[in-house]
């Protein structure tokens, strides 16, 4: 059965210091996967995604993702945190065998502190 | 500047009352979605529509209906058989001729319903 874990619910960094948002996933088929960002009462915004190209992706606002297949991980991480990063991240796969859904992780709320 | 418009952003329902929130995309998408969020879950999908005039259950579809009339508009229906449907409801839409598979998914603003 396909999943996706997000293995921290919450996570606070100090500004300036890097963010680690981490993701792994749980595929028969070979996945594609995004992280997306929600801000307060807003909808999901497209931060980035690994469609089997290159496996360091690079996505807006400094972020980016690793797609390692051997740890069935996807990781976002950010050199330096920004107080505007405070926001709800989640987690997304979508599969080539699978039938027309995503699947969502169930976020993590990163906390930026001055 | 296209996009996808949710309305009310804010409603609220009576029990026992039927409740429709809108979704508009002009962004010549064919794929529109139904998802709920919940405090601390992930989004789960209600119902979605891959062309117009057809539309399928998603993993949560008791208690709601839906339309697709137009290409353009997929109103969703939160019927007095969902029993705990207070929740920020999301609409979405993709990118017409493709699988989902590495394909973008575009999301509007979202809608609060709560039940008084």
């Amino acid at each position: 059965a396909q999943s996706v874990t997000q293995l921290d619910s919450h996570v606070s960094v100090s500004e300036g210091t890097p963010v680690l948002l981490r993701c792994n996933y749980s595929s028969s088929y070979s996945p594609s996967l995004f992280w997306y960002v929600q801000h307060p009462n807003k909808g999901l915004q497209l931060l980035l995604k690994y469609t089997s190209a290159a496996t360091l992706v690079k996505g807006i606002n400094g972020f980016e993702a690793e797609f390692k297949k051997s740890e069935t991980s996807f990781h976002l991480t950010k050199p330096s945190a920004h107080m505007s990063d405070a926001a709800e991240y989640f987690c997304v796969v979508s599969f080539s065998g699978g039938y027309n859904k995503l699947i969502f992780g169930a976020g993590t709320r990163l906390a930026v502190h001055p | 500047d296209g996009g996808i418009t949710q309305s009310p952003k804010y409603l609220f329902r009576k029990e026992g009352q039927n409740v429709t929130l809108s979704c508009e995309q002009n962004l010549n998408h064919d794929a529109m979605y139904w998802y709920r969020q919940d405090p601390g879950q992930g989004l789960r999908l209600i119902y979605y529509s891959q062309i117009v005039n057809d539309f399928q259950k998603g993993d949560i579809a008791e208690g709601y209906s839906v339309s697709r009339e137009k290409k353009e508009s997929f109103p969703l229906t939160v019927t007095s058989a969902q029993k705990n449907p207070t929740a920020f409801y999301l609409c979405a839409s993709r990118r017409p001729g493709q699988r989902v598979s590495g394909n973008t998914i575009y999301f509007g603003e979202g809608s609060w319903l709560t039940v008084v």
